[in-house]
């Protein structure tokens, strides 16, 4: 067990539905980034926050969008879902940004699954 | 952009005997971190081993070490006495060293399953 909490487990929605992925890093990590595993693209970054501020982003569709709260846990929002959002949405966490390194502790994935 | 390549989407190999995970890299910058993830059929993304560039000595965590070729942009992950519990999906990853200005998010490669034959 990492620590790092995601809900739901699976998740199974219509084409053009929006869901809320979330995410609770371990305690004291103020960074979470979410990555997408999906079977054509493998394992890809999306998104990284830090202690509530954006800091990087990385293929991350325009219906998708994700924040992180005071209480640092974060959500993943995706809209007008297509068959293709269709994956496996990991979060990870650290307990820093910045520093040299910074080991990300993954959470145990949503399974989105877009019909 | 970094890319990572894993050649090999399958691999056998017998229990107790080794195996050897071949993965390649590409970058421009000089100091990076490169690591090898499990992921077992429960999902979860598993930190097996870490390597700095900037150290010239190969990394090791108990079975599993790295051969770390830098000059041929090369990571390949060894498993001695391999275990069934090792039979899971195996990812090379790269992520920039923040010296060099870089992201702090990781680049994957498209994994390789591993199938360990009792």
């Amino acid at each position: 067990d990492s620590g790092v909490t995601q809900t739901p487990k699976h998740l199974i929605t219509a084409t053009g539905q929006r869901v809320t992925l979330r995410c609770s890093p371990r305690s004291g990590d103020l960074s979470v980034y979410w990555y997408q595993q999906s079977l054509d693209q493998g394992l890809q970054f999306l998104i990284h926050y830090y202690n509530g501020e954006e800091r990087a982003k990385g293929n991350i569709l325009e219906r998708f969008s994700a924040q992180q709260f005071p209480d640092l846990h974060s959500e993943l929002n995706l809209s007008s879902l297509e068959l293709g959002d269709s994956a496996l949405y990991f979060c990870a966490s650290s307990a820093f940004s910045g520093t040299p390194y910074n080991e990300q502790f993954f959470g145990p994935g949503t399974r989105l699954t877009v019909l | 952009a970094q890319t990572v390549t894993q050649s090999q989407p399958e691999m056998s190999v017998q229990e107790a005997e080794t195996v050897t995970l071949s993965c390649t890299y590409d970058t421009s910058e000089s100091d990076y971190y490169l690591f090898w993830y499990k992921q077992p059929p429960s999902r979860q993304m598993i930190l097996v081993i870490r390597q700095e560039a900037y150290k010239q000595q190969n990394a090791t965590e108990n079975r599993f070490s790295v051969n770390f070729q830098k000059a041929a942009k090369s990571f390949s992950l060894k498993i001695s006495d391999s275990q069934l519990g090792d039979a899971a999906m195996y990812f090379c990853a790269y992520r920039s060293s923040l010296t060099q200005g870089g992201s702090e998010k990781l680049v994957f490669g498209k994994g390789m399953k591993l199938t360990v034959n009792p």
